[in-house]
């Protein structure tokens, strides 16, 4: 599965918009983009995958670069809940998932 | 509620001992997966299972081993040969372990050995 890139840690204030990036520069052309969360201390949810086109679910838009080497998570307004460390992951299938260290994303208020 | 459930929370035992941990999901998932998180890293795979009666390993299976003699139950056993067992524990379901089905995760195991 190739590798992505995150960056470590984000802000955010209560009610913006956050935008979290992903480098994926390796993604082959059969591999999805998903993208998960983990609230401190809780097992990971999921939020939203895609594979060329972009993505919107009530979570969250996932926006994919046309060259597919980058994507980015969009918390259209975000809240002091969506406080998490944030994976994205690239994959051929949902199940064998390579979790990264993440984006820390903290939302202030 | 469906759900996966993971008893219990917090676990504790002295090292040299075996110890099993639960996972049960009321899901109707056929895979199930099991991963171990360590203080500010991700997950990583451990064992997982496609179906009833069959499992396969992940990345870090040495030290673990694992059943799956119903759908619904996934224990994992911590051997005493897991040099460095203690971690959080989150097991997980999908619909099947084939397509790109999304993962559901218990509310994991924090497991101190000492």
């Amino acid at each position: 599965d190739a590798k992505t890139t995150q960056p470590p840690s984000m802000d955010c204030a209560e009610g913006r918009a956050a935008n979290l990036p992903c480098n994926h520069s390796t993604i082959s052309g059969n591999e999805y983009v998903y993208w998960y969360r983990q609230i401190h201390s809780q097992g990971p949810q999921y939020i939203i995958h895609g594979l060329k086109n972009n993505e919107t679910n009530e979570m969250a838009s996932l926006i994919i670069t046309e060259d597919r080497k980058s994507s980015t998570l969009i918390l259209p307004h975000a809240t002091l809940r969506d406080t998490a460390v944030y994976y994205c992951i690239v994959s051929l299938s949902g199940s064998r998932l390579t979790f990264g260290e993440g984006t820390q994303l903290t939302v202030n208020p | 509620d469906g759900g996966i459930t993971q008893s219990p929370k917090y676990l504790f035992r002295k090292e040299g001992q075996n110890v099993t941990l639960s996972c049960e999901q009321n899901l109707n998932h056929d895979a199930m997966y099991w991963y171990r998180q360590d203080p500010g890293q991700g997950l990583r795979l451990i064992y997982y299972s496609q179906i009833v009666n069959d499992f396969q390993k992940g990345d870090i299976a040495e030290g673990y081993s694992v059943s799956r003699e119903k759908k619904e139950s996934f224990p994992l056993t911590v051997t005493s040969a897991q040099k460095n067992p203690t971690a959080f524990y989150l097991c997980a379901s999908s619909i099947a372990e084939v397509g790109t089905y999304e993962q559901y995760f218990g509310p994991g195991t924090r497991l101190t050995v000492t």
